[in-house]
């Protein structure tokens, strides 16, 4: 079965500060791993996925990830945040090896302080 | 819009009563995804619509609730003699393949008094 931890209920960060948001995975196969942010009220938005090629991907709002397959991670990365960053970010992975239903975390609650 | 719809956005109904979620998927998209998401809780799966294939309901907590999509298009979730606990965000997302990202409609917020 394929699983998604994100082990950090809630993250806090200074505004023009660099920010972490942590997400390891668990799949049969080759993953798929995306990331989402979910506003007040909204439904969840795309933020970036890797599929394969270059381990670094950028998404939007000037957010990146890296995929790192020996430690099973996607982390999420800024290097600058922004009040209005703070959100609920998703990680969601789906595997090539069974199921292709995209499994997501628990999520993280991200605040940006002023 | 091109995204995807859901109505109603916000449901009251009373313990026992059947109720029905609807979401127009953006249109072309094959894949069509329906998740629970409780205070607190990440999205919980419930069912999986791709194309003409037999939907995946694995995730259907109990037999009170049932989906369907017709013509490939519109879906609707049935919840029958709802409980407290069905009480929830509904949210339902499309996509255009098994490997690329899903797009999520706003939810529906069920409340069960």
């Amino acid at each position: 079965a394929q699983s998604v931890a994100q082990p950090e209920d809630q993250v806090n960060v200074a505004e023009g500060n660099p920010l972490t948001v942590k997400c390891t995975y668990s799949v049969s196969g080759n993953p798929y791993l995306f990331w989402y942010v979910q506003y007040p009220n909204r439904g969840l938005q795309f933020l970036l996925k890797y599929i394969t090629g270059d381990n670094l991907v950028k998404g939007s709002y000037g957010f990146e990830a890296e995929f790192n397959k020996s430690q099973t991670s996607f982390h999420l990365k800024k290097p600058s945040a922004l009040v209005s960053d703070s959100a609920l970010y998703f990680c969601a992975v789906r595997g090539s090896g069974g199921s292709y239903i995209p499994t997501f975390g628990r999520g993280t609650s991200l605040i940006v302080h002023p | 819009g091109a995204g995807v719809s859901q109505s109603p956005s916000n449901k009251v109904t009373e313990k026992g009563k059947d109720v029905e979620l609807r979401c127009d998927p953006i249109s072309g998209h094959t894949a069509l995804y329906w998740y629970r998401q409780s205070l607190g809780q990440g999205l919980e799966f419930l069912i999986y619509f791709q194309g003409n294939s037999a939907p995946d309901k694995s995730g259907l907590p109990s037999d009170r609730f049932s989906a369907e999509r017709t013509g490939g298009s519109v879906s609707t979730l049935t919840i029958q003699r709802t409980q407290q606990e069905d009480s929830a965000v509904y949210l339902c997302a499309s996509g255009t393949g098994r490997i690329t990202e899903a797009f999520f409609g706003q939810g529906t917020r069920l409340t069960v008094v």
